[in-house]
């Protein structure tokens, strides 16, 4: 079936360092990507979301791209703090819009 | 109203017991999902509501398990005879309309420990 899934199940990086967070999808009708951070024992926290009609999308400190050529998503976190150590998901939604598909997650160490 | 709010936060059943869990969402959310998540894994989709409506189960769903969302308000999930399978996080999440376009808010989740 359609599955989104991460190349990568954890990344270390330094204190201060910019992190890449990757993203494939299967599902090319998926119309809606949200990457969501989950901090041991809490539910998933929205970060930040793209349209399939864009290909990059701008929040505090963090940023989407989308290549839906090759059906590729990333979020990028700027300048890393200790508070973003987490396991980030990436989800979407197809055309329906009617549910949101998680892949397996990443965890990010953040090293001081 | 801040957030989704589940409960209870833990629960530690032994098997074959039934349990029940509540979900409060945003109040003006229409929408209502519940996830379950295992450790490791992301949350996988089990059914959603539009206000009082069940519109869609998962085939994860078994006839053990059944929700409801009566007044379009708080959502309720139950599971039946419990297994130590059941095991695992039970997410509650809610949104404006669809998932598409508007962001769903999390809870924090039930933790359920069946042994």
């Amino acid at each position: 079936g359609e599955s989104v899934g991460l190349h990568l199940p954890t990344l270390s990086v330094q204190e201060g360092d910019n992190s890449i967070i990757n993203c494939a999808y299967s599902n090319s009708a998926s119309d809606y990507f949200i990457w969501y951070k989950q901090e041991s024992g809490k539910g998933p926290q929205f970060i930040i979301d793209i349209r399939s009609n864009m290909d990059k999308r701008q929040g505090q400190r963090v940023t989407v791209l989308l290549n839906k050529t090759v059906k590729h998503l990333s979020l990028q976190i700027a300048a890393t703090q200790p508070g973003d150590s987490a396991v980030y998901f990436c989800a979407e939604t197809g055309a329906a819009g009617n549910k949101l598909t998680f892949g397996g997650g990443t965890r990010v160490l953040v090293k001081p | 109203d801040t957030g989704v709010s589940q409960n209870p936060r833990h629960k530690i059943t032994k098997r074959g017991q039934n349990v029940t869990f509540r979900c409060d969402p945003i109040s003006e959310h229409n929408r209502l999902y519940w996830y379950r998540q295992t450790l490791g894994q992301g949350p996988e989709f089990l059914t959603y509501f539009q206000n009082e409506a069940q519109l869609e189960k998962s085939r994860l769903l078994s006839d053990r398990f059944s929700a409801e969302r009566p007044k379009g308000s708080f959502s309720t999930l139950e599971i039946q005879r419990t297994e130590q399978g059941d095991s695992a996080m039970y997410l509650c999440a809610s949104s404006l309309r669809g998932a598409g376009g508007t962001e769903a808010f999390f809870g924090q989740g039930t933790r359920l420990t069946v042994v």
